[in-house]
């Protein structure tokens, strides 16, 4: 099984709110990752967790909060987003720390930020 | 920096035609190469991968080389489906990271 789970599906939120997207996996994964994908474009890196503790931050403005709470889920807490940050959101995980490491992603979230 | 090379799309074929997808990469180091797979309103699936020269990656009848000499990555398909209108990206891993770079994304679409 090389499930990842994303909630919700869809996300319509204020500028002024706050909000949060679910990410789980269940394969034992000791990594996961955000990324962010604009229509017609490949995904763009956010954060890698690498068991449990961030190990890359792309830059990313701090109105997007990354947290691990366990090896099985990730979450992205959101705030005060512009407009320009509607886009879907992807979860993925990887095992290996030799070899390919392939990234496995869930479906995405995708969100509007009116 | 590494970088990942796509041809541009989209590539509009018949059902039942040969299919080929150019990939070429930069990279220093020896990294792994990936081919993913993107239907509409979905995230992407891993179609295949590589991890050193020579090795041949193959899922679902799509296969794809990694050629050091030519540092090259070309997916290929025998007889392609409707089913496989898409949108497939070339991959790096970063030698030794946790980091995937790709490539702007190829769109195929295949008639019946």
């Amino acid at each position: 099984d090389t499930e990842v789970t994303q909630t919700p599906k869809h996300l319509v939120m204020g500028m002024t709110n706050k909000k949060s997207l679910k990410c789980e996996q269940h394969m034992g994964h000791r990594a996961m990752y955000w990324y962010k994908q604009k229509a017609k474009k490949p995904p763009e890196l956010m954060f890698v967790y690498s068991y449990e503790k961030l190990s890359i931050n792309e830059s990313v403005p701090s109105r997007f909060s990354p947290e691990c709470p366990n090896s099985s889920l990730l979450n992205l807490h959101l705030h005060a987003l512009q407009p320009e940050d509607s886009a879907l959101y992807l979860c993925a995980s990887s095992q290996e720390v030799q070899g390919a490491r392939e990234q496995y992603f869930g479906p995405g979230t995708r969100l509007t930020v009116t | 920096g590494d970088s990942v090379t796509q041809m541009e799309g989209p590539v509009t074929l018949s059902e039942e035609a040969f299919l080929t997808i150019n990939c070429t990469y930069t990279a220093t180091g020896y990294p792994s190469l990936f081919w993913y797979v993107q239907y509409p309103g979905e995230g992407l699936q891993l179609l295949l991968k590589a991890t050193k020269a020579d090795d041949k990656g193959s899922n679902k009848g799509f296969e794809a080389t990694y050629r050091k000499e030519t540092t090259s990555f070309h997916l290929e398909k025998g007889s392609v489906q409707v089913s496989d209108s898409a949108v497939y990206f070339c991959a790096l891993r970063i030698f030794n990271t946790d980091k995937l770079i790709f490539g702007t994304g190829t769109r195929l679409q295949v008639f019946p």
